[in-house]
Order: C-alpha cells, then structure tokens, then sequence
C-alpha cells in the first residue's frame, strides 16, 4: 500500500519568509514518482513537479526547491521569500511507475499543507 | 497544449437525482482517465481509473453503481452520480493521461463543485 504524509496541517508565514513543507512517503514500489501540486482557492490543482525515484538529484525553479531523500523517504518543499501569491493548500503525491502493477498511474495524495502568507 | 475541460464547472441538484459530468481531453487523445474527489479541506481520492472501450475499475470503498464511469471516446469520460445523496456532495476531479504516453503524466481538469440538496 502507499502512504504520503504531510504532518503540517497549517503553515503561516510573513511575505519574504522562507518556507519548507515537508513530505514523507511509503510504497512497497522499487520505483516510482513523486509530485508536488498546488491547490489555488478556485480549486484547479496546478501541477509544480515531477520527480522520480532513480533520480535523487535537488531540483530548483526560481523560488521553488525540492530535496529529495530516498533514506529517509521524504520529499521536501521549499518556497524562498514566500510571496502572497504562494498562499493556497499544496499537495505532495505518490504514483508507482511500473506498468505491469495495479497502482500505475494512480496518485496517492497527502493530506495537504495550508500555505497563508501574509503581507 | 494538454488542456482538460469539465462540465459542469458546479451543480446543485436535488436529492435523488441523478447528475453528468463531463471530462474532455482538449488537445490529446486520453486513453486512461481518472476520476478523483475532494471532501471539503480534505484530500483528493482516488474513485476509479476509466479505460476508453472498456469498463473502469473502482477503487475499494467505491459503489460501481453509484458512480458510473463511462469512457467512449479517447477524449471524453464522464462520471455519472446516480440517485445523489447530501453526502455525495463534493468536489470531483478528473485528470486525463495522453495515449501512448506513460500513466505518470497527467493532465488535471478544474474540477467540478456538486451541491446535493
């Protein structure tokens, strides 16, 4: 079975603050993806990144990053010099890569972060 | 590119109605579509997987026929709730993955808000 778990229900920050929301996986899968959404108050998920299990690499895009560590099973978010524009509920997601499995494709969703970042 | 679309975008039907959505690949081909909903500050979960030309299959938990996927053509799968209850008020999320693409990548649609009454 697969689990995420993202223990921060809620996160505040002042704008210019930086911010990591943490995510933490399990999967009995040898591969598979992670992602990152965000979830903007009209309810449209907004894809931010796609990462998979062979590749451990650090990701950055503008004042987005990502750390992932397969010994500890997480996938961290950061956002640098949050802006109020970041504000929304994001989502950390599982699917498992292999085509001959049952869960291929399927995203398996945390429990979401709320995200408000203040003027 | 790679645009989904739903309709309707928010419903409001009355109790034991049945309601359509919608779900349109707009500028692919989908041959795998899935239906997700959302439960108010909740997360998304997964209902079923819609395969064009074949039955879809249910997640555990999840009344085939209650919900009945039908998939037709590779650009349209459309979620059925029948007979609706308060309790199946919800948002409903479908995403699309592209033919002869692998599954990982998926397209979402905006959603769809569903007031049972």
């Amino acid at each position: 079975a697969q689990k995420v778990t993202q223990a921060q229900t809620e996160i505040s920050v002042v704008e210019k603050e930086d911010v990591t929301l943490d995510c933490v996986y399990e999967t009995r899968d040898t591969t598979y993806y992670l992602f990152w959404y965000k979830q903007p108050p009209s309810g449209e998920l907004v894809f931010l990144i796609r990462r998979n299990s062979f590749d451990e690499q650090n990701e950055i895009s503008g004042r987005y990053s990502w750390n992932f560590q397969k010994s500890t099973s997480s996938f961290n978010f950061t956002i640098t010099a949050s802006q109020v524009v970041d504000s929304a509920v994001y989502f950390c997601a599982l699917s498992a890569s292999w085509a001959g499995g049952t869960s291929y494709g399927k995203l398996t969703f945390g429990q979401g972060t709320i995200l408000t970042v203040h003027p | 590119g790679a645009v989904v679309s739903q309709h309707p975008s928010r419903v409001i039907c009355k109790s034991g109605t049945s309601v359509k959505i919608e779900c349109r690949s707009l500028d692919f081909q989908a041959t795998t579509m899935f239906w997700y909903r959302q439960f108010p500050k909740q997360s998304l979960m997964l209902m079923a997987t819609s395969n064009e030309g074949s039955k879809a299959t249910y997640e555990q938990g999840v009344e085939k026929d209650k919900f009945l996927i039908n998939h037709a053509s590779l650009t349209l799968s459309t979620l059925t709730v029948t007979s609706a209850h308060p309790e199946d008020s919800s948002f409903y999320i479908c995403s699309a993955s592209p033919s002869g693409g692998a599954r990982e990548t998926q397209y979402f649609g905006p959603g769809t808000r569903l007031l049972v009454l």
